[in-house]
Order: C-alpha cells, then sequence, then structure tokens
C-alpha cells in the first residue's frame, strides 16, 4: 500500500491564528481524498472530503492538486477546540481497498 | 451517518488467548472495514469485511490471526487470536458511507492491551 506522509508536528498556534497543514501521497491512481480529525482517545472522525476543485466548510478549507499529489487544509480563526490530531487520508481504488492513513498532524491551539 | 458501536469498548487479556470484538451499525452497509492503530501510530486496515464471503485481507494479516465474519449488513466481528503483547492496540470498525466520496464512518474502538 502506497504512503500518505504528513509533517507530525506538532504546530503551536495561537488562538484566532491561520494554520495549514499539508500532506503528500504516493499513489497517483488514488480517488479519493479526506481530512479526518482525532481527539486524543477517541475514534477518527471525518471532517471534511477534498475535491480537485478546492472545498470550503466554515472556517475550513481543503484544496488538492494531483499534478503534485499534494492536499492542503487550512484553519482560520482557530479556536481552542480545533487542538486535534488532523490526518490526511486517501481511498485508492473507489472504497473497495478501505483507507491509507497519513500518520497525522498534532495541532495546539494556545490561549 | 450510521450510528456505530463496539463491544467490549476495552479489554486486559492473557497471552495465548482470543479476544472476539463486535461492531454493530444501526443501518445496512455495504462495505465494513477493520482497522488497527497501535501506540502512537495511525490506522493500519486490517481486512474489509464482506458480507456472505470470506474477508479480503491486506498485506501482514492473515485470517488465522484475525478471522473475521460478516453474517449480515449490520454485524461483523473481529477475533484477535492467539494474543501476544504486540497485538495490544486500539481496534476500529468502519462502514462505508454510499454519499459524496465514499466517506468512512468509525466505531468508537476497543482498546486491547495484552499482557
Amino acid at each position: 500500500r502506497k504512503e500518505v506522509e504528513q509533517d507530525p508536528g506538532p504546530f503551536n498556534v495561537p488562538e484566532g491564528a491561520t494554520v495549514a497543514f499539508n500532506c503528500t501521497y504516493s499513489n497517483s491512481a488514488s480517488q479519493s481524498f479526506f481530512w479526518y480529525r482525532q481527539d486524543c482517545r477517541k475514534e477518527p472522525k471525518l471532517l471534511m472530503s477534498v475535491y480537485s476543485s478546492g472545498n470550503e466548510d466554515g472556517r475550513f478549507t481543503a484544496q488538492l492538486n494531483r499534478a503534485s499529489q499534494y492536499i492542503s487544509l487550512l484553519i482560520r480563526d482557530s479556536k481552542l477546540s480545533d487542538s486535534a490530531t488532523y490526518l490526511c487520508v486517501v481511498n485508492n481504488q473507489g472504497g473497495a481497498d478501505g483507507l491509507t492513513f497519513g500518520k497525522g498532524t498534532h495541532l495546539i491551539i494556545q490561549p | 451517518s450510521a450510528v456505530i458501536s463496539q463491544k467490549p469498548s476495552r479489554d486486559i487479556c492473557q497471552r495465548g488467548t482470543s479476544l472476539t470484538i463486535q461492531c454493530q451499525v444501526d443501518s445496512q452497509v455495504t462495505m465494513m472495514f477493520w482497522y488497527r492503530q497501535q501506540p502512537g501510530q495511525s490506522l493500519t486496515l486490517i481486512a474489509t469485511a464482506n458480507q456472505g464471503s470470506e474477508a479480503t485481507y491486506e498485506s501482514g494479516f492473515v485470517i488465522d490471526k484475525f478471522p473475521i465474519s460478516r453474517p449480515n449488513l449490520t454485524f461483523s466481528t473481529l477475533t484477535v487470536s492467539n494474543m501476544s503483547p504486540e497485538d495490544s492496540s486500539i481496534y476500529l470498525c468502519s462502514v462505508e458511507h454510499s454519499g459524496q466520496g465514499l466517506q468512512q464512518y468509525f466505531g468508537p474502538g476497543t482498546r486491547l492491551t495484552v499482557t
């Protein structure tokens, strides 16, 4: 299974700041892309899917660059509750093969 | 999204024994998956649980060690057999949502410690 790579952090960011995470994936045939959030000792929860045209959900913006095999997540006006591990996730074959997870980027929002 | 429950939520087991983990979904789903998350690591796919046929295992995982059942479209079990301390991990089931982008939703996980 091909890898998904992320900067593990931690990213220490003051409340209200903007923070960006990046992720690269090695399988050019990858079809679906997601960002998941995982809180300590909890299961991963879907934050958002990532589409080729880029997509936004409130304070969160995701971008996909297929040519560079690069995915990004931007969080604006960060809140204390945004502190978590953010997992970059790739589905390689339309669902039949499950998901490949990056190791996650740890974000700490400081008051 | 589907509501997914797992039992047990946690267990402490002796080496050499086996533990069966149950995953229940509140709606019928085609695809169910089992993952493992070892301490400090991300999730690794163990297998895809297929209804009515044998599970499909990822490289490094075998049926003798991790037998899986999928008797219907709402339920699956994963057994961790002949456990060793290296099997200490969180085991999670997930289901695929057939909406946009084939999203997956996860159960709360089973925290297993093998002594």
